[in-house]
């Protein structure tokens, strides 16, 4: 089975841009989180779908938003790009929420100058 | 924000010799897992352990869970190089809508051949 896909593994904006990142889950997995980490900040989590609804939302602000669609892929965009959103952005796909375990793609790296 | 802090930040050790890393969490949980990164890369899926459970062993890993404590130890035996990583615990509160990981700041470890 291929494993949990992120596009673009790296990608360099200005302030003011934004960006889409692209998921693609494990075939069969519903459910796709997405997790922002930064050296300062840690690990932090940004949402969870399942069957293309938001369950859960972590503390970010408005310009930080996702989709999911009917195969599963997901997308998050963040618009009015700050110094600060540059990090590693991760995508994490499982069955289901409650099968515990979270499969992890490599990240996509947001540079943000 | 944060559920606990791993202890410690960084560890460095001799192959062969055994690495423990220490993980304490705040809030009630259904489980704890542990994850492990190689530098800037995803996250890989070590291990889970329920609230109910107390131990858990897989391979070279064993895993400890005081409930009462809020803390958690993860022991990696006979150390390789190839252990090299930063190790994360991570977390899933009890109660229903949790649909998301609370991760540690994560201890570093450093395998030395």
């Amino acid at each position: 089975k291929a494993g949990v896909t992120q596009t673009p593994r790296y990608l360099i904006k200005t302030r003011g841009q934004q960006v889409t990142l692209s998921c693609s889950p494990i075939s069969g997995h519903r459910s796709v989180s997405w997790y922002q980490q930064t050296p300062g900040q840690g690990l932090q989590f940004l949402f969870e779908y399942f069957s293309e609804t938001q369950r859960n939302k972590g503390n970010f602000p408005g310009r930080f938003s996702g989709r999911q669609f009917s195969n599963s892929r997901s997308e998050m965009n963040v618009s009015t790009l700050e110094l600060g959103d540059s990090a590693l952005y991760l995508c994490a796909s499982s069955p289901d929420w409650n099968t515990g375990e979270l499969f992890f793609g490599e990240g996509s790296r947001l540079t943000v100058l | 924000s944060q559920q606990g802090e791993e202890d410690p930040q960084a560890l460095s050790i001799q192959e062969g010799e055994n690495a423990t890393m220490n993980c304490s969490y705040k809030t009630s949980i259904n489980n704890l897992q542990w994850y492990r990164q190689n530098s800037g890369r995803g996250l890989v899926h070590l291990i889970l352990i329920r609230s109910n459970e107390r131990e858990k062993h897989s391979g070279r890993l064993r895993v400890t869970l005081d409930t009462s404590k809020k803390s958690s130890s993860l022991l990696i035996t006979a150390s390789r190089a190839a252990d090299t990583a930063s190790y994360f615990c991570a977390t899933v509160d009890s109660g229903a809508g949790s649909y998301q990981l609370t991760f540690g700041k994560g201890t570093k470890l450093s395998v030395i051949p």
